[in-house]
């Protein structure tokens, strides 16, 4: 069965360090995949898309790359804040019928970032 | 500019009754969600309606049932509610889900729901 797995347990780091989390999904091929930040007691909030022919993409401090090979996500967070402290998830996309494509939610990585 | 609302926020229910969350949007998306969020299980797919007038199930759709009353609002029943329904429920939107479409969700702020 498909799966995605990303670490469920939290990642501590040093203000200013790189925060680098994890994505591995198996059992598909997605096309497409989305990162989100979410807040305690909020909703997920859309960062980064990645698609399956680009290697890398980049946003401010925020980088993604996505090794279809290795079917592996990476999200890196340089200079960290304090403020980057939230859960990450990740959602590959998932072809569920002709008419659509669905994201798949990983569980999430909790990033606490420490000044 | 609200985006996705959801109501209510909060609510507690005995085994068995029965209840509806409301979600709307306004931003003019064809494509709506309802996940359900529980500790280390991630988001998972209740129902989606990919454009008005049609609904489809997701992957966690048993004691759920979904209207799409509009264009902006996508409702989920529970009928009979059951303590296993306890969770976070989340509405999303987005502009499509066909083809290429690579559209990010427009989550709503979630609705906290106990069954007791």
């Amino acid at each position: 069965s498909q799966k995605i797995e990303q670490n469920s347990e939290a990642l501590n780091i040093q203000e200013g360090k790189t925060a680098t989390l994890t994505c591995n999904y198996t059992n598909y091929s997605p096309a497409y995949l989305q990162w989100y930040r979410q807040d305690p007691g909020r909703g997920p909030v859309f960062l980064l898309l990645i698609r399956e022919n680009e290697k890398e993409k980049r946003k401010e401090r925020l980088k993604v790359t996505f090794d279809t090979t290795l079917k592996q996500s990476l999200f890196h967070i340089t200079a960290s804040q304090p403020a980057d402290s939230a859960t990450y998830l990740c959602a590959p996309r998932v072809r569920v019928s002709n008419a659509g494509n669905m994201l798949t939610f990983g569980g999430g990585t909790r990033l606490m970032v420490k000044p | 500019n609200a985006g996705v609302t959801q109501t209510p926020k909060f609510q507690v229910l005995k085994t068995g009754q029965s209840m509806t969350l409301q979600c709307a949007q306004d931003m003019n998306h064809n494509s709506m969600y309802w996940y359900r969020q529980d500790p280390g299980m991630g988001l998972r797919l209740i129902y989606y309606s990919a454009s008005e007038g049609t609904t489809d199930k997701g992957e966690v759709p048993n004691g759920y049932n979904v209207s799409r009353l509009n264009k902006r609002e996508f409702s989920l029943r529970l009928e009979s509610a059951a303590p296993s329904q306890t969770s976070v429920y989340f509405c999303a939107s987005s502009y499509g889900t066909g083809g290429s479409s690579t559209g990010e969700l427009f989550f709503g702020e979630g609705s906290r729901l106990t069954v007791l």
